[in-house]
């Protein structure tokens, strides 16, 4: 069935470091891969995402890289900032969108 | 545009009552999902619906149902509650296989 799994379940970064976040899925048709922000008391909100066929993307502070053979994706932020501080989660269909079990970003000052 | 509307945002029920929970999703989506978030276990899918019909179904129990209007509007309901049902239930809509607009959510307070 399908699966996901994320990692780190908590995570802090120095301000101005860098952040990894890493999921892994089980379906080999899964060919969409959204990641979510939530801040404390507010609604999730897509934050980049990702098709299958490519291998990257990035939108400025933010990149998010696919292996489609290890059936892995990643969530990269650089330079962090305060306001990065959130849970973030992964998502994989193909049928249904299965969440990740999100990550707690705290960025020190 | 208007976003996805969840209604009520915040109700207390005791236990053994039943609830339904409504998302008007946005103009033109035609794609409704359910979800249950508690702070242990994340972002849990409950259903999917689309053109009134349901298309997925997640590992809940039968006492939690759902449907979808010929306006896309959806309705979930929770019946014979248990302490355990309390949660933020999110609703999200979109376009079919596109990013999912989510609303600000029902919290849910089983007492």
């Amino acid at each position: 069935g399908e699966n996901v799994e994320q990692h780190p379940s908590t995570l802090s970064v120095q301000e101005g470091d860098s952040a990894v976040i890493k999921c892994t899925y089980s379906d080999s048709a899964s060919n969409y891969f959204p990641w979510y922000k939530q801040e404390l008391g507010k609604r999730p909100q897509l934050i980049i995402d990702i098709r299958s066929n490519v291998g990257e993307k990035k939108d400025q502070r933010i990149a998010v890289t696919l292996n489609k053979t290890a059936k892995h994706f990643s969530l990269h932020i650089t330079e962090t900032q305060p306001e990065d501080s959130a849970v973030y989660f992964c998502a994989a269909p193909p049928y249904k969108l299965i969440f990740g079990t999100g990550t707690l970003l705290a960025i020190q000052p | 545009k208007a976003g996805v509307t969840q209604t009520p945002r915040y109700l207390i029920k005791t236990r053994g009552q039943q609830v339904t929970l409504s998302c008007s999703p946005i103009s033109g989506h035609r794609s409704v999902s359910w979800y249950q978030q508690t702070p242990g276990q994340g972002l849990q899918f409950l259903f999917e619906y689309f053109s009134e019909t349901q298309r997925n179904k997640g590992n809940f129990p039968g006492r939690f149902s759902g449907r979808q209007f010929s306006n896309s509007r959806s309705e979930m309901n929770v019946s014979t509650l248990e302490l355990g049902d309390s949660a933020l239930y999110l609703c999200a809509s979109s376009l079919i296989g596109g990013e999912r607009n989510f609303g600000e959510g029902s919290w849910l307070t089983v007492v």
